[in-house]
This record gives structure tokens, C-alpha cells and sequence, in this order.
């Protein structure tokens, strides 16, 4: 298993740029999250999903979209980056929600200049 | 809202102290609790959960946890202390009773630094 998968590691952006990140899980897990960690900030969940075809908008949600067509993607839209959105990106996964042990990827680092 | 505490931002400690740090949360219905660690350059791994039963939790590589349900803590301890527990450390919550929308997701504390002087 390779458990949580990301890409790419690292990435600069100029301001108003697109990119997607791109997150892949290989445990069949229903639940998927994005998460953007700052320094001293902690983790911030951007949007989740509970299965394909289904997610919704976590605490800091604007500036991004997501899409979930498949049980295993749950890739990440920045439409306009702004230097606000430089941070690092966490993408994870769990089973179920109730118990909710998460898995997490290595992480996107992104800076938008 | 629910909210995570973690007073400390930064602990220094040497090898062989002991480590305790601090976490409280705000929710007054059931939750399930736990301790994620972040090595340097790592992603988030867990350390520890609680769900319910014994308030007294142990994780890996020694952890524990004790769970005071009337003082909404959740606290992080280890006896001794290594070089490589040099990590950043979060606690989390989530509702145990509520599913299916926001409160089920779990919610992180800021993080505290752990820095373990050889």
C-alpha cells in the first residue's frame, strides 16, 4: 500500500496562476480531506469529501475548488493564486468518520509570488 | 464551535527530562481525541487516540495520554524524553455523537514545538 499519495512536492507559483495538486489514496477509504498548514496556525481543513460525487467546504475554503469523481482522487483547484495561499498542503484520508483516524500524504509545498 | 488548545508553542527539553504538553478543548458533548506527531520534513502520523474506556491512553514510542473529562484536557506525556522525539505535536478533537456533516472532521490545536537537546 502506498497509503496517501501527493504531487508535486514543491511548486512556485506566480500570482493568478491555475494549478491543481494532486492527492491519491490506495486504502479504499470513503473520507478525504485537504488540509494548508501555516506556521503556528496549525491545520485548517479547505474542503472534504465523504465519497465520490460528494464534498463540501471546510473552515477556509475560498481561493480553492475540489472535485471528487473517483473513491481514490481528490485533487485541489487554485484557480488565481494569491500570496495569501502560499502554505503547505496536506491531503488525507480515513475509513469512517466516527472513529476518524486519518492518513496523511507528504505534502505540497507551495509559493506564490 | 469546538476549539483545540495547545498552550505551548515551544518546549525545550534535554534528553531524559520529562515531557508533558498541554491540551484542552471546548465541546461539551462527547468526543474522540487525539495526538498526531510531525517529525521535520514529515507528514502528520498518530500517536494516539482516544475513543472512550480507560481515560489512561498509550500511543507508540512510549507516549500516553491521560484524558480528564472535567477539565476538558487531554494531556501528552512521556517519562523520558529522546533526541529523536524533535518533533511538532498536535492534539485534535472531533464529536463522537455527530456524523455525517462538519462536526465529525476533525478540528487541530496550533501545534507545540518539542525540541530535545542531546
Amino acid at each position: 500500500n502506498a497509503g496517501v499519495t501527493q504531487t508535486p512536492k514543491f511548486r512556485i507559483l506566480k500570482i493568478g496562476q491555475s494549478m491543481t495538486l494532486q492527492c491519491t489514496q490506495d486504502m479504499n477509504h470513503n473520507y478525504m480531506y485537504w488540509y494548508r498548514q501555516d506556521p503556528g496556525m496549525g491545520l485548517k481543513l479547505i474542503y472534504y469529501s465523504v465519497g465520490a460525487g460528494i464534498t463540501d467546504k471546510g473552515e477556509v475554503p475560498n481561493g480553492y475548488n475540489v472535485s471528487r469523481s473517483t473513491t481514490e482522487d481528490f485533487p485541489l483547484r487554485l484557480e488565481l493564486a494569491a500570496p495569501s495561499q502560499t502554505s503547505v498542503y496536506f491531503c488525507a484520508s480515513s475509513y469512517q468518520q466516527k472513529y476518524n483516524e486519518q492518513f496523511f500524504g507528504p505534502g505540497t509545498r507551495l509559493t506564490v509570488l | 464551535a469546538q476549539s483545540v488548545s495547545q498552550h505551548n508553542h515551544h518546549v525545550i527539553l534535554s534528553e531524559a527530562a520529562s515531557l508533558e504538553l498541554g491540551c484542552n478543548y471546548s465541546y461539551g458533548g462527547t468526543v474522540n481525541l487525539f495526538w498526531y506527531v510531525q517529525y521535520p520534513g514529515q507528514h502528520l502520523q498518530l500517536l494516539l487516540k482516544y475513543f472512550s474506556g480507560d481515560p489512561l491512553v498509550k500511543g507508540i514510542k512510549g507516549f500516553e495520554a491521560e484524558f480528564i473529562k472535567s477539565k476538558f484536557s487531554f494531556n501528552l506525556r512521556k517519562p523520558s524524553v529522546q533526541w529523536s522525539d524533535t518533533a511538532e505535536y498536535f492534539c485534535a478533537v472531533n464529536s463522537a455523537l455527530n456524523y455525517g456533516g462538519s462536526q465529525g472532521n476533525l478540528i487541530f490545536g496550533k501545534g507545540t514545538k518539542l525540541s530535545v537537546k542531546p
